[in-house]
Formats: C-alpha cells, sequence, structure tokens
C-alpha cells in the first residue's frame, strides 16, 4: 500500500534560519503529492502541491520537488520566520480512476518551533 | 467563499453513547473525505464520498462508524457505542474533483469520549 515517510521532528531553528524537512513515499503510479500545514489552534491548509515528477511547489517561500527517481518531496524554506512556526504533514494522493480517487495517505507531520 | 465546515467543534460524551458529527462542504463540490487525527495513530483516512456514494469505506475502523450523504452536499458521520479510542479529532475535507486533486479541510471536530 501507500506510505509516506517524514523527518521526525521536533525540529527548533532561528528565524531566518534554511529549513529542510524531508519527505519519502511508497506509492504504485504517479501519485500527486502534497505539504499541509497545521497552524496552532486551526485546520489543516494546503501549503504547495506537486502532480508530476520535476514539478516543483512553492508558496509563501516554501518550495518541494517531486522526484520520482528518489521518491521524495523533500520541503525547504530559505529563512524561516517565527510565524512559520506550525505543523508540516507530507501526503500524496492517487490520481483520477479507480475507487480512491483523491484520497490522502500522510505522513506522521514534523512540528517546527522557530524562536526569535 | 465560505469554507468547509464542521459541528460541532467540540463534543464530549461518555462511553457506549452514540455520536453525529457534520460536515459541510464547499458549495459544488462533488467529493468528501474524512479522516481522524489522533496522537497515536497520526492523520487516518476513514471514508469518501463522490455524490452521495461511498466508492471507498476501508479506513472505517468497525461496524460502530457510518456515514451517509445526502443531497450530494451535507455528510454525517455517526460512532455508535462510543469506545474512549475514539477519542480523537474528526476531519472533513472536500475537493472539485474534476479540477484536481487538492482537498480543502474544515477545522474539525474534537470528540473525547470519558
Amino acid at each position: 500500500g501507500n506510505s509516506v515517510t517524514q523527518m521526525e521532528g521536533p525540529v527548533t531553528l532561528s528565524e531566518e534560519a534554511f529549513l529542510t524537512i524531508n519527505c519519502t513515499y511508497t506509492a504504485t503510479g504517479y501519485p500527486s503529492l502534497f505539504w499541509y500545514v497545521q497552524y496552532p489552534g486551526e485546520g489543516l491548509q494546503l501549503l504547495l502541491k506537486a502532480t508530476k515528477a520535476d514539478d516543483k511547489g512553492s508558496n509563501k517561500g516554501f518550495e518541494a520537488t517531486y522526484r520520482k527517481e528518489t521518491t521524495s518531496f523533500h520541503l525547504e524554506k530559505g529563512s524561516v520566520q517565527v510565524s512559520d512556526s506550525a505543523v508540516y504533514f507530507c501526503a500524496l494522493s492517487q490520481g483520477a480512476g479507480g475507487t480512491s480517487y483523491g484520497k490522502l495517505t500522510f505522513g506522521q507531520g514534523t512540528i517546527l518551533t522557530v524562536h526569535p | 467563499g465560505a469554507g468547509v465546515s464542521q459541528s460541532p467543534s467540540n463534543k464530549v460524551t461518555e462511553k457506549g453513547k452514540d455520536v453525529e458529527l457534520r460536515c459541510d462542504p464547499i458549495s459544488g463540490h462533488t467529493a468528501l473525505y474524512w479522516y481522524r487525527q489522533s496522537l497515536g495513530q497520526g492523520l487516518e483516512f476513514l471514508i469518501y464520498f463522490q455524490g452521495n456514494s461511498a466508492p471507498d469505506k476501508s479506513g472505517l475502523p468497525s461496524d460502530r462508524f457510518s456515514a451517509e450523504r445526502t443531497g450530494g452536499s451535507v455528510s454525517t458521520l455517526t460512532i455508535q457505542r462510543t469506545q474512549q479510542e475514539d477519542s480523537a479529532v474528526y476531519l472533513c475535507a472536500s475537493s472539485l474533483a474534476r479540477t484536481g486533486p487538492e482537498q480543502y479541510f474544515g477545522p474539525g471536530t474534537r470528540l473525547t469520549v470519558t
């Protein structure tokens, strides 16, 4: 079955530091890949996505590249801010067709804390 | 426009009671998903609706769990004879499936079984 593995947290950084959160996946075919973020006390929000190999998703200074050869979708940001403190989830979904279209399989989440 | 809404936001119930959780998806979204978020299990898929049909119920943990969707819109997740291990945040998401796989999540219902 499908699975997503994220680097274990928590991750603690100082403001303006470089961020990488690793994510690798196991899936058949060509899944779509996502990063979702959950800010304290809020619901899950889509941060970025990529739907085919070599696509780069980007949003709010975050980016991730769909690497089929390494089955990875690592999240990066060049300079984090205190407001980026949240839980980050990597996820995948299978493509159109079949009975499970769009069903998301999530990684375990990575807690990020950014200090001033 | 309005996002996905869920009610109640919090529910405390006694073990053995039945509960109903409601989800109002984004208007026009044909696909609807239920997930559960708990400390021990992370985020787990429960059930997927396309219109009023549920092609994938594979994530429902037991026959105490059921869900329905009416009018291609509102969905209700029912848990019968609740157990303490049912305590979790239940999340609903909807998607305009034909334009892409991204899902939009509601704020969740926090269920506590005492």
